[in-house]
């Protein structure tokens, strides 16, 4: 199957830096990726809608300067979080939808960020 | 606005027991039914989709979920639970208007099997 991969896996930053994580469609193109946020033991929350070529759309109460999304090519989507603070620690997982594929998103293995 | 409830939040059986995982829908329209699996600190695998036609459908790992329209249900099942199966699971809902591309997720049930 099609393979969404993320890096890094982990990441540990100081409070006020920034940070960026990868979203990169191995072996497909995606016009469309996504940003999933998910806190401890809960569920994936939606934040953004990134597309290539243009900007990303975000979700109600996703501040789109704290979370810079930019979508260069098919294959990549990266996620920026800028002045990083404790309460920005979390798991953030991309998906992307195979052009050729009917309806299925792949999701990347996620990135654990944590800002001390 | 759609929607999604898993009632249980953790479910234990023993490894060979049999496995129902609930989940309910709100939605409008057609909906497209995801059902994923998250091992800790790992990302999303899917398990099986519906979007349309047969309403049992099959997917990886022996699991199938079927798809009741008039309980609003998306229920995943497993005949036998191996000790491999302990995970989270999500079950999804997206929107036929855009090919299911934007999910919205129920909370996730966790799974422990027992030896």
């Amino acid at each position: 199957g099609a393979v969404v991969s993320q890096h890094p896996s982990r990441v540990i930053c100081k409070s006020g830096t920034s940070v960026k994580i990868e979203c990169r469609s191995l072996d497909f193109q995606a016009t469309t990726m996504f940003w999933y946020r998910q806190f401890p033991k809960q569920s994936l929350m939606l934040m953004a809608t990134s597309n290539e070529g243009s900007k990303a759309t975000y979700e109600q109460g996703v501040e789109k300067d704290k979370f810079l999304i930019n979508h260069a090519s098919l294959t990549l989507s990266t996620l920026t979080v800028t002045s990083a603070h404790p309460e920005d620690s979390s798991f953030y997982i991309c998906s992307a939808r195979d052009q050729g594929m009917t309806g299925e998103l792949f999701f990347g293995e996620g990135s654990r960020l944590t800002v001390l | 606005a759609q929607s999604v409830t898993q009632p249980d939040i953790h479910i234990t059986v023993s490894e060979g027991a049999s496995l129902e995982l609930r989940c309910n829908y709100s939605y409008g329209a057609t909906p497209y039914l995801f059902w994923y699996v998250q091992s800790p600190g790992q990302g999303l695998q899917l398990l099986l989709k519906y979007f349309s036609g047969d309403t049992l459908v099959q997917g990886i790992k022996g699991f199938e979920a079927e798809f009741k329209r008039s309980q609003s249900s998306f229920n995943l099942r497993k005949p036998s639970v191996h000790w491999s199966d302990a995970a989270e699971y999500f079950c999804a809902v997206g929107s036929a208007n855009n090919a299911g591309n934007m999910l919205t997720f129920g909370g996730g049930t966790r799974l422990m099997v027992k030896p």
